[in-house]
């Protein structure tokens, strides 16, 4: 069975820094490309962060370009996100997703909540 | 303001057929294919339709998906009480180089 299990959110104050990981099992992670979304309280989904199978392609969203960086270390199965300089905005639960494309496989974690606030 | 438009809600009764749509451009949903998903309360996504069209193993013949064009659609028939949920769809958009998600339709069985 395929589990994607995130981790390392909190409360943290504006400007501060954060680390999220994701740990990956029931698949061949290395095989796969991966993304982050995170979804405000009450809000949609707004895709974060994508990564290529070899971190060889990167992509941000606008609104955290600069701010945040992805990675994932394939021979522990991992996936991260680093945050910086973190805002109100900020504020949400983050997934960890692989998401359909070619194929219908299509994972995603059960979310961890990062709550920026004073 | 999201790049692909859903309407914020839907409704109907059990028994009956409801359809979501989704509006984007040429560089997302006229270029690359349609993923949608169902977000219950408190869980994550999961996704009904990929590939505009294609079901996963284990969902319903109920759900199905269309596209023409720049825009996407959604149909759920035979409405059950526990298809209410958020409905989302998303697609690559080639300008942005990124993923981008519809707005959310709320979709409420009466």
């Amino acid at each position: 069975e395929v589990y994607l299990v995130e981790s390392g959110g909190g409360l943290i104050e504006p400007g501060g820094s954060l680390r999220l990981s994701c740990a990956a099992s029931g698949f061949t992670f290395s095989t796969h490309t991966m993304n982050w979304v995170r979804q405000a309280p009450g809000k949609g989904l707004e895709w974060v962060s994508y990564i290529s199978q070899s971190s060889g392609t990167i992509y941000y969203a606008d609104s955290v370009k600069g701010r945040f960086t992805v990675s994932r270390d394939n021979a522990k199965n991992s996936l991260y996100l680093q945050m910086n300089s973190l805002r109100a905005e900020d504020t949400a639960v983050y997934y960890c997703a692989k998401i359909a494309g070619t194929t219908g496989a299509d994972y995603w974690g059960q979310g961890t909540l990062v709550t920026v606030s004073s | 303001q999201s790049v692909l438009t859903q309407p914020p809600s839907a409704s109907g009764t059990p028994g009956q057929r409801v359809t979501i749509s989704c509006s984007g451009s040429s560089s997302n949903i006229g270029t690359n294919r349609v993923n949608w998903y169902q977000q219950l309360p408190g869980t994550a996504p999961k996704l009904l339709i990929y590939r505009n069209d294609q079901r996963p193993s284990g969902v319903p013949d109920r759900f199905s998906g269309s596209m023409s064009g720049t825009s996407a659609s959604l149909a759920i028939s035979g409405l059950q009480s526990d298809d209410e949920a958020d409905y989302y769809c998303a697609a690559w958009d080639d300008s942005l180089h990124g993923r981008v998600f519809g707005g959310g339709t709320k979709l409420t069985v009466l």
